[in-house]
């Protein structure tokens, strides 16, 4: 298995700029999760998904997209970046929230300037 | 505001040592959990302790929950110089599907 994969690794934006973060698990995990992380900031949720077809918002949604068309696929939208968008973005995906397992797995992380 | 809080915010040690992390949250949980960052890596997931547990261990690690306090301890016995890392509480607040992050402790093992 390949775990929990992103692309692409680094990116570069000018303000205005729109651009979307791919995120993909082959675990087949029903939960996947955005977070972004910003030096002593910890993570902050953005948005996430309870099942294909279902998303909600985290702590820091404004700003971002997300749709779940897919079991596998959880891509993140910025529709207009600002500088104050980057950050480093990580993708996390686990088996459903009605298990006991929870145990998040991440992706290697997106490292985002917007300039 | 985020739900956890780890203190202390850094912490040095000689290995061999024992360190100690603790996380304080906010609001009820149905868990609360402990992850491991590697430099600017991919978190990993450490250990898992359901609000009606009180204790548990994973080789060196022993985390302990206090729900009346609302508080974690993440203990870390006979240190190495691998486990120089940033750590992570995350809880799942009750009634919700988010987990969510603590500002996490940096621990530096010196050889």
């Amino acid at each position: 298995n390949a775990g929990v994969t992103q692309t692409p690794k680094f990116q570069v934006l000018k303000t205005g700029q729109s651009m979307t973060l791919q995120c993909a698990q082959d675990m087949n995990h029903e939960y996947m999760s955005w977070y972004r992380q910003d030096p002593g900031m910890g993570l902050r949720l953005i948005h996430y998904s309870v099942g294909a077809g279902i998303t909600d918002q985290g702590e820091v949604p404004n700003g971002y997209n997300v749709s779940r068309s897919t079991t596998e696929d959880f891509p993140l939208r910025l529709l207009s970046a600002a500088p104050s968008q980057t950050s480093v973005y990580f993708c996390a995906s686990s088996y459903s929230s009605g298990t006991s397992h929870w145990e998040q797995y991440f992706g290697p992380g997106t490292r985002l300037t917007v300039t | 505001s985020q739900q956890g809080e780890e203190d202390p915010q850094a912490l040095s040690i000689q290995e061999g040592e024992n360190a100690t992390m603790n996380c304080s949250y906010k609001t009820s949980i149905n868990n609360l959990q402990w992850y491991r960052q590697n430099s600017g890596r991919g978190l990993v997931h450490l250990i898992l302790i359901r609000s009606n547990e009180r204790e548990k261990h994973s080789g060196r690690l022993r985390v302990t929950l206090d729900t009346s306090k609302k508080s974690s301890s993440l203990l870390i016995t006979a240190s190495r110089a691998a486990d120089t890392a940033s750590y992570f509480c995350a809880t799942v607040p009750y009634n919700t599907d988010k987990l969510i992050f603590g500002t996490g402790t940096r621990l530096q093992v010196f050889p």
